[in-house]
């Protein structure tokens, strides 16, 4: 069975500061990808980030990067000079093979960005 | 720049009424899929389609109903409504070539008395 485990139910961080969030996941399948979501008070839930299991760099979207280390099964969500509109809850998500959009989702991490 | 479209953002229900979420997308996206969100549990896939005229359950699927007639829509049918569905229903829709990365309707709050 796959599974997503996100373990800080919250994290701070000083604005301009970096902050990692941690994801693992679990799956027998060789080929899945992996995603972030951002979902800031308002609701609306934002794509970040996609990592594929065959990619051989990590993933890298402006301010945002992926920390993805196989043998861990780990998949680290890496925010560079963080901006307070980057407090809110952000959840690690997992798709197995690849013609599917079906995602199993973590529980989330509340990010709070003080000034 | 509609995107993915949700009625209603809010619902109250009675246990026993039924209803249908509404969903529609204007992206011409293959995938559509409908997740709850409950507090604490992140979010979990009820159903899914690949394709007009094709559909599949997902992890939590009693309960509801779907169809897919078209590309462009996806309603989800309550059957008949359970306090233990009370909750923030999201559609989503994404291109075949890149399934997962999912664009996400505003949300429908129901809440089932």
């Amino acid at each position: 069975a796959q599974k997503i485990t996100q373990t800080q139910p919250g994290m701070f961080v000083q604005e301009k500061e970096a902050v990692t969030l941690d994801c693992t996941y679990d799956t027998s399948d060789p080929s899945y990808g992996l995603f972030w979501y951002k979902q800031p008070s308002s609701g609306e839930m934002i794509f970040l980030i996609y990592q594929g299991s065959y990619d051989q760099q990590n993933a890298t979207e402006g301010r945002y990067s992926l920390n993805f280390q196989k043998a861990r099964k780990s998949a680290n969500l890496v925010i560079s000079a963080s901006q307070l509109g980057d407090s809110a809850m952000y959840f690690c998500a997992m798709r197995g093979g690849y013609n599917t959009d079906k995602l199993i989702f973590g529980t989330g991490t509340r990010l709070q960005v003080f000034p | 720049n509609a995107g993915v479209t949700q009625t209603p953002k809010f619902q109250v229900l009675k246990t026993g009424q039924s209803m249908t979420l509404q969903c529609a997308q204007d992206m011409n996206h293959e995938y559509m899929s409908w997740y709850r969100q409950d507090p604490g549990m992140g979010l979990r896939l009820i159903h899914y389609s690949v394709g007009a005229g094709i559909t599949d359950q997902g992890e939590v699927p009693n309960g509801y109903n779907v169809s897919r007639s078209t590309t462009e829509d996806f309603p989800l049918r309550l059957l008949s409504a359970a306090p233990s569905q009370t909750s923030v229903y999201f559609c989503a829709s994404s291109q075949q070539q890149r399934p997962g990365e999912l664009f996400f309707g505003e949300g429908s709050r129901l809440t089932v008395l």
